[in-house]
């Protein structure tokens, strides 16, 4: 496509519930992070996939958290046993290269945790 | 850790002024930095990016500048519109501690016809 794509657009589910994010990046981009923005704030890095594997994964904050690229385009964001903190604007973004090069966003999953 | 800040938070002009947003980072080891837009319910467009051996870029009415050792960055909007209301976010890649982005808070920047 285009841009980056990611659905859904919103997300509203109950606490304790399952949820999955999805993010298609730019065709033949290699790069893909995940970034959660609360609001009011700048964007915080969550994880970084290089192809299919996870580079760095050091932004997820705790083990409900999970992400997967299993054929190095589409990704998909998971979190287990939603809490209310959980509430944020998820933010994906994709780049052409593999170190360093310029990002493209998403316009982001709105995940609302009643 | 990187800490990266933004002044001010918010910003109010008058339709046709230059404006100057400030971006500052605590540690210089910096690959580059990344300057984007955001508006209200959108994900981010990229606006610059400048590398750590360049001085500054420029892309229209916007010139966004980089002095590494100071630790500080400034985006230079000339001639500013009312389509420029949106939130300004910059974002600078460390050099030596993966290949994340981290960003600062924003300004928000709302220009009046």
């Amino acid at each position: 496509g285009a841009g980056v794509s990611q659905t859904p657009s919103n997300k509203v589910t109950e606490k304790g519930k399952y949820v999955e994010l999805r993010c298609d990046p730019i065709s033949g981009h290699t790069a893909l992070y995940w970034y959660r923005q609360s609001l009011g704030q700048g964007p915080e890095f969550l994880i970084y996939f290089q192809g299919t594997g996870a580079a760095d994964d050091s932004g997820l904050p705790n083990d409900r958290f999970f992400a997967v690229r299993p054929e190095g385009s589409v990704s998909t964001l998971k979190i287990q046993r939603t809490e209310r903190g959980d509430s944020a604007v998820y933010l994906c973004a994709s780049s052409p290269t593999d170190w360093a090069g310029e990002l493209f966003f998403g316009e982001g999953s709105r995940l609302t945790v009643l | 850790k990187q800490e990266v800040t933004q002044i001010p938070a918010a910003l109010s002009v008058p339709e046709g002024e230059n404006l100057v947003l400030n971006c500052s980072f605590t540690d210089s080891a910096i690959y580059n930095l990344q300057w984007f837009r955001q508006d209200p319910g959108k994900g981010l467009t990229s606006l610059l990016l400048i590398q750590s051996s360049q001085r500054e870029q420029t892309s229209g009415r916007l010139n966004a500048s980089l002095d590494k050792s100071s630790g500080r960055s400034t985006l230079y909007i000339a001639a500013s519109q009312p389509g420029d209301s949106a939130t300004y976010l910059c974002a600078v890649r460390l050099g030596n501690a993966g290949n994340m982005l981290t960003f600062g808070g924003g300004t928000r920047l709302m220009v009046k016809p």
